[in-house]
């Protein structure tokens, strides 16, 4: 079974921009998650979707948005770039029945914003 | 607000010394803690999940336990190839994220 797909894997923008990240979940999933991690503050959470409705939402603010589409797959925005934005962004995917099954990480988006 | 410690930070270890690595959570309503392994540059990798005080699992090298505030990974007779960060994030009633700790960097020494 194919694992969890993220694209891009690499992306320098440039503060102000705004960059849409894509992941592609496990085959039968209905779960998305988004997290960020920095070397500072580790993984925190994003947001999550099952779906395509938004079940839960971390503490970032308004610029970082996301989506899920029909087939599952998610897309998460994030608008007027700034340099602490430049993080590891991953992806985990997960059946989403009951919200306790174990979530698998893809290979994650490393944005790196100058 | 949920709070989890991973302890030590950083852990080197002689290739066949055994260690724990610990987790303590303040987290209401426990609906299960998760254990994960991440290599530098990739996404972590699922290990396990524990959904109750007393439980325990096994997987090759590695144990998890869990009481109902710590739980810990024990590593039995490291190989080089244990080294990894290793993360552990429980998980709310009513909610759909998990919290992580900051993780604790496994270097294993041949």
């Amino acid at each position: 079974k194919a694992g969890v797909t993220q694209t891009p894997r690499y992306l320098i923008k440039t503060r102000g921009q705004q960059v849409t990240l894509s992941c592609s979940p496990i085959s039968g999933h209905r779960s998305v998650s988004w997290y960020q991690q920095t070397p500072g503050q580790g993984l925190q959470f994003l947001f999550e979707y099952f779906s395509e409705t938004q079940r839960n939402k971390g503490n970032f603010p308004g610029r970082f948005s996301g989506r899920q589409f029909s087939n599952s797959r998610s897309e998460m925005n994030v608008s007027t770039l700034e340099l602490g934005d430049s993080a590891l962004y991953l992806c985990a995917s997960s059946l989403g029945g009951t919200g306790v099954e174990e979530q698998y990480f893809g290979p994650g988006t490393r944005l790196t914003v100058t | 607000e949920d709070q989890v410690t991973q302890s030590p930070e950083a852990l080197r270890l002689q290739e066949g010394e055994s260690s724990s690595l610990n987790c303590s959570y303040t987290v209401s309503g426990l609906r299960g803690l998760f254990w994960y392994r991440q290599d530098p540059g990739k996404g972590p990798e699922f290990l396990f999940t524990l959904y109750s005080a007393g439980e325990e699992k096994e997987k090759e090298r590695l144990k998890a336990t869990l009481t109902k505030k710590e739980s810990f990974l024990h590593i039995t007779a490291p190989k080089p190839e244990d080294s990894a960060t290793y993360l552990c994030a429980p998980r709310r009633a009513g909610s759909y994220q998990l919290t992580f700790g900051k993780g604790t960097k496994l270097s294993v020494i041949p």
